[in-house]
């Protein structure tokens, strides 16, 4: 099983701040099989990056991803108020998938 | 538009059996993977398996191995997931998510996502 590490566990920003996410596999990643899902209170995730660096239908362009192998980073440019939330990489394909234990993006 | 809606919140003891339906609407039911994603409260995302509506065939993650149950009925696009015998730590969030296309595996993982349903064992 492919284990994911988040980090920072918080990141504390203000709007119009970037805020860069780190998702560390133990495993390489084959076929760049990586996403990344942003998460509200009382809501379910929602998908905002999938193949490491393809942003979803809707997703704004100040969501990124990059990375490849064992590191994926999600960048968020000029954050916005609604952009503070948890944040879940998540590595899929063959089984088991698995995510990450989240980001949380708040505001400073 | 695709939807995703999950039957309503469940209370149960433990070791009493609960099942979760989750109907799917809005595109080829069997064409797409469904999978369930649990969450305990203040905790993260927990990958638990995955069922092909066209075969009906599960997979299931190790930690559910004999706990869990994932099935469909295709005459009503429908999902389910059951938990024969729940105990305290199985209370959560448990939410259906649609997965990659059966055929097409470059498509994105869970883009659509059921609303939720609650699940608390009690006694």
């Amino acid at each position: 099983e492919i284990v994911l590490t988040q980090s920072p566990g918080t990141l504390s920003l203000s709007p119009g701040e970037r805020a860069t996410l780190s998702c560390r596999a133990s495993q390489s990643i084959s076929n760049n099989q990586l996403a990344w899902y942003q998460q509200k209170p009382g809501q379910a995730p929602r998908l905002l990056i999938y193949g490491a660096s393809t942003r979803a239908p809707g997703i704004p362009d100040r969501f990124s991803g990059s990375g490849s192998g064992t590191d994926f980073t999600l960048t968020a440019n000029r954050l916005e108020p609604e952009d503070f939330a948890v944040y879940f990489c998540l590595r899929y394909g063959t089984s088991p998938w698995t995510f990450g234990q989240g980001t949380k993006v708040e505001i400073k | 538009q695709v939807q995703l809606v999950q039957s309503g919140a469940e209370v149960k003891m433990p070791g009493a059996s609960v099942k979760v339906s989750c109907k799917a609407s809005g595109y080829s039911f069997t064409a797409y993977y469904i999978h369930w994603v649990r969450q305990a409260p203040g905790q993260g995302l927990e990958w638990m398996g995955w069922i092909n509506p066209n075969s009906g065939d599960p997979r299931y993650a190790q930690k559910f191995q004999g706990r869990v149950s994932m099935t469909r009925d295709t005459s009503i696009t429908t999902v389910y997931m059951e938990l024969p015998r729940p105990t305290f730590d199985d209370t959560a969030v448990y939410y259906c998510a649609r997965g990659r296309s059966v055929d097409i595996l470059t498509t994105p993982p869970f883009d659509y996502w059921g609303q939720g349903t609650q699940v608390t064992v009690s006694s």
